[in-house]
């Protein structure tokens, strides 16, 4: 059975810094990965996903993902966080490969400080 | 165009009481998905239709029932509302059911009382 994993429900870094937050997954087929985000009192919004191909995959707002099929991760970063990153970010995984379920991991919670 | 669209916004049950919770895409798509999502446990999948005419149990299906009425809607209806189901409540669409980005809504904020 597919699942995801988020390391740290919260995570705070201060405004320019890198911003890392981890995901790692379980699946028994070739996975499609995806990383939404959550502003306060709203839906997700896509930011990025991966099916196949480039294992490097770049999203909105300057952040980017790496599938690593070897540490079954797919963490999020970007280099300079800005004040208005600071969501609530869910990673997910779909059931069976390429069909449309979805599990979502509990999400991290991203503060940025100035 | 507005997207994911879900009415209401707010509702407020007691234990007992049943309601629909609607959601309508005008993009043409041809899955949709309710999810559920409480603090700390991420979304929970509820149910999903990957297309007009058909409907399969998510991950969270107990207490739930849904309907494609047609393309555009699928509403969400619990019949008996507990207060476990006191939930925040996604509705989302995508253009196929393969590795496709899913659309969602701003969601409905449930309290059974």
């Amino acid at each position: 059975a597919q699942s995801v994993t988020q390391l740290g429900s919260h995570v705070s870094v201060s405004e320019g810094a890198l911003v890392l937050l981890r995901c790692n997954y379980s699946s028994s087929v070739p996975p499609y990965l995806f990383w939404y985000v959550q502003y306060p009192n709203q839906g997700l919004q896509l930011l990025l996903k991966y099916t196949t191909g480039a294992t490097l995959v770049k999203g909105i707002n300057g952040f980017e993902a790496e599938f690593k099929k070897s540490e079954t991760s797919f963490h999020l970063t970007k280099p300079s966080a800005h004040m208005s990153d600071a969501a609530e970010y869910f990673c997910a995984v779909s059931v069976g490969g390429s069909q449309g379920n979805l599990i979502f991991g509990k999400g991290t919670k991203l503060s940025v400080k100035p | 165009n507005a997207g994911v669209t879900q009415t209401p916004k707010f509702q407020v049950l007691k234990t007992g009481q049943s309601m629909t919770l609607q959601c309508a895409q005008d993009m043409n798509h041809n899955s949709m998905y309710w999810y559920r999502q409480d603090p700390g446990m991420g979304l929970r999948l509820i149910y999903y239709s990957a297309s007009e005419g058909t409907t399969d149990k998510g991950e969270v299906p107990n207490g739930y029932n849904v309907s494609r009425l047609n393309k555009r809607e699928f509403s969400l209806r619990l019949e008996s509302a507990a207060p476990s189901q006191t939930s925040v409540y996604f509705c989302a669409s995508s253009e196929g059911f393969r590795g496709g980005r899913q659309f969602f809504g701003p969601g409905t904020r449930l309290t059974v009382l």
